[in-house]
């Protein structure tokens, strides 16, 4: 059981770069997130997903698209890469308990940098 | 809307001390409330967590109880040890969303001395 993973672990992009972030999670999770955590702000909500399909904006979408084509799945993009996004970015998931006090349980995290 | 608030650190106690992270939160309805830990290297994992007014959430030594009438969420260890040292995050429930999101302080780095 692998928990929550993420590719790569580290990234170094141009400005004006494409990339995807992957995450995968293999506890049937029905939720999934994705953070980025930058210096003195804790974790910010980019996009999430309640289910295989769904996807919706969080805090700081602008920059970011997302998909969900299978459950286990949370791919995170970025169409042109600018060094405002030089964050480390973490992927999470979790049971999905509308409403509920649900647990969160999140992946190592992908260091990414914008030059 | 709601928010968490937590002390700036970094915090840097001596081993076997007495450790208090301190976390207030303002929220319009009653939220649950958690305490996340980052090692270094890794991603946020719970570490505790209390769901209504008076509850005690504890784990590996640590605790902190849900303060309805101060909107507190303290985080308390008798004696930290150098395996303590990581960033620590509190938060709670976001209640206005149908996501279980989570809205997350700010973090507070704490260094243990041997």
């Amino acid at each position: 059981n692998a928990g929550v993973t993420q590719t790569p672990k580290f990234r170094v992009l141009k400005t004006g770069q494409s990339m995807t972030l992957l995450c995968a999670q293999d506890m049937n999770h029905e939720y999934m997130y994705w953070y980025r955590q930058d210096p003195g702000m804790g974790l910010r909500l980019i996009h999430y997903s309640v289910g295989e399909g769904t996807t919706a904006k969080g805090e700081v979408p602008d920059g970011y698209n997302v998909s969900r084509l299978k459950k286990q799945n949370f791919l995170l993009g970025l169409e042109s890469a600018a060094p405002s996004q030089t964050s480390v970015y973490f992927c999470a998931s979790s049971y999905g308990l509308a409403g509920g006090p649900d647990t969160q349980y999140f992946g190592p995290g992908t260091r990414l940098t914008v030059l | 809307g709601d928010s968490v608030t937590q002390m700036e650190g970094p915090v840097t106690l001596s081993e076997e001390a007495f450790l208090t992270i301190n976390c207030t939160y303002t929220a319009t309805g009653y939220p649950s409330l958690f305490w996340y830990v980052q090692y270094p290297g890794e991603g946020l994992q719970l570490l505790l967590k209390a769901t209504k007014a008076d509850d005690k959430g504890s784990n590996k030594g640590f605790e902190a109880t849900y303060r309805k009438e101060t909107t507190s969420f303290h985080l308390e260890k008798g004696s930290v040890q150098v395996s303590d040292s990581a960033v620590y995050f509190c938060a709670l429930s976001d209640q206005n969303s149908s996501a279980s999101k989570i809205i997350f302080g700010s973090g507070t780095r704490l260094s243990i001395r041997p």
